[in-house]
């Protein structure tokens, strides 16, 4: 069975362009999650959907970070505009009614 | 809001020695699943315990939760180079999500 997949793997982009992160969850799984890992501040939960819906979006940093599933087998990260703070390694992850979390194996992001 | 604090956070060993991992929650835990990542790589599901008291092994490692359900700890006997990473554990209470722990880095010295 395919994992979660996560696009694109590495992105180096420049201080204040757009980024999207895009992610698969695996199929059959209700909740998909979005977390950052940085050296600072560990494995932080960005926002969860539950069934397409966004439950918790309190880890979302600010109005530069949105998230969104339009269906069950796709979600993107967005951050407009992007900022040298926001290099992180990026996770989408699913589960099976909130339960063991699969990892997708992340978007490495350098904000130059 | 629920807090998973987990010590230490870097570890280094000898190739051969044991090493322990502590996770301490805030508040009584209805599950703590414990994670695996390698360098480079991404959290990988380990295991998960449910029973106060409960004690699981998976070869060199063993796995304790605790009896109150705040506490768990995993242990790995006669540690080896592929050991290595990151070990998180991540409490969850009731049906609430997941809160992972800070993580302990381990390094395996050969």
């Amino acid at each position: 069975d395919a994992g979660v997949i996560q696009s694109p793997r590495h992105e180096v982009t420049e201080m204040g362009q757009e980024v999207t992160l895009r992610c698969k969850p695996i199929s059959g799984h209700d909740y998909l999650f979005w977390y950052r890992q940085t050296m600072m501040r560990g494995l932080e939960l960005l926002i969860y959907f539950n069934n397409n819906v966004p439950i918790d979006d309190s880890g979302m940093p600010e109005d530069r970070f949105s998230a969104k599933m339009p269906n069950a087998s796709f979600s993107t990260l967005k951050i407009q505009p992007s900022e040298p703070r926001d290099s992180a390694v990026y996770f989408c992850a699913s589960s099976f009614v909130g339960n063991t979390i699969y990892f997708g194996e992340g978007s490495w992001l350098t904000v130059v | 809001g629920q807090q998973v604090m987990q010590i230490p956070q870097y570890q280094h060993v000898q190739e051969g020695e044991d090493f322990t991992t502590y996770c301490n929650s805030s508040t009584t835990l209805s599950n703590i699943q414990w994670y695996k990542q390698r360098p480079g790589g991404h959290p990988v599901f380990l295991i998960q315990l449910v029973k106060s008291g409960e004690v699981k092994k998976q070869k060199r490692l063993t796995f304790q939760f605790g009896e109150a359900k705040k506490n768990s700890s995993l242990h790995i006997t006669a540690t080896q180079t592929t050991d290595v990473g990151t070990y998180f554990c991540a409490g969850q209470q009731s049906a609430r999500q997941l809160t992972f722990g800070s993580g302990t880095q381990l390094t395996v010295l050969p």
